[in-house]
């Protein structure tokens, strides 16, 4: 079973509007989560950053939130662009063996004028 | 994708060639790794590096062998190509734990497809 799982699997937004992507996670205890933001034919590029006891990180119109509690993360994106257009991958790094990150499949957004 | 690179960006191959796949970086950290992304999957680790000389098994290491001969370099092969081996590879960097940002950035990746 994923460790990770995201949600939706995909989604079209208007240009303009607001959205939010979904992450369940069951790796404990980590040590951080990350949002990678990738887009198609390119390497994945890291968005947000959150150690376990942080709960909001922002980088421009991106605004992540982790409960440790419920094991939830999500990414909220504000007045979208057609440049958001990609996949958006949670990615949680294990406190133990962290070398073997734990990643979602993505969320793949599509951004339409 | 800053500081890495990979070579070659694509490559078709029919069952039971062999080929190298060379990731190289100018950002000097010490941890290298290879990935596959496969289509409704998320990335799986092939096999890392912790250092110059240094390798290990990941999730996913059947099929394939790597090498860290320069500290700069880090190579992923396929001695007997097979069509499940189709994927795109990625490969990624970190600095040493402890000494900076755990981030791993990400190499453009090379995509490959097996006949």
């Amino acid at each position: 079973k994923n460790q990770v799982e995201q949600s939706p699997q995909s989604l079209i937004i208007l240009e303009g509007k607001n959205c939010t992507l979904q992450c369940n996670y069951t790796v404990s205890p980590f040590s951080n989560l990350r949002w990678y933001k990738q887009d198609t034919g390119r390497g994945p590029v890291s968005l947000t950053i959150m150690t376990f006891s942080e709960n909001t990180k922002s980088n421009g119109r991106y605004t992540a939130t982790l409960d440790a509690d419920t094991k939830q993360s999500s990414l909220h994106i504000t007045a979208s662009q057609l440049s958001d257009s990609a996949s958006y991958i949670c990615v949680v790094i294990p406190i133990y063996g962290n070398n073997r990150l734990a990643f979602g499949k993505g969320n793949q957004v599509v951004v339409i004028p | 994708n800053a500081g890495v690179t990979q070579t070659p960006k694509f490559r078709v191959l029919k069952t039971g060639q062999s080929m190298t796949l060379l990731c190289a970086q100018d950002m000097n950290h010490e941890y290298m790794y290879w990935y596959r992304q496969d289509p409704g999957m998320g990335l799986r680790l092939i096999h890392y590096s912790v250092g110059e000389g240094t390798t290990a098994k990941g999730e996913v290491p059947d099929g394939y062998n790597v090498s860290r001969l320069k500290k700069q370099n880090f190579l992923l092969g396929l001695e007997s190509a097979a069509p499940s081996q189709t994927s795109v590879y990625f490969c990624a960097i970190r600095r040493t734990p402890g000494q900076g940002s755990s981030e791993q950035f990400f190499g453009p990746g090379t995509r490959l497809t097996v006949l």
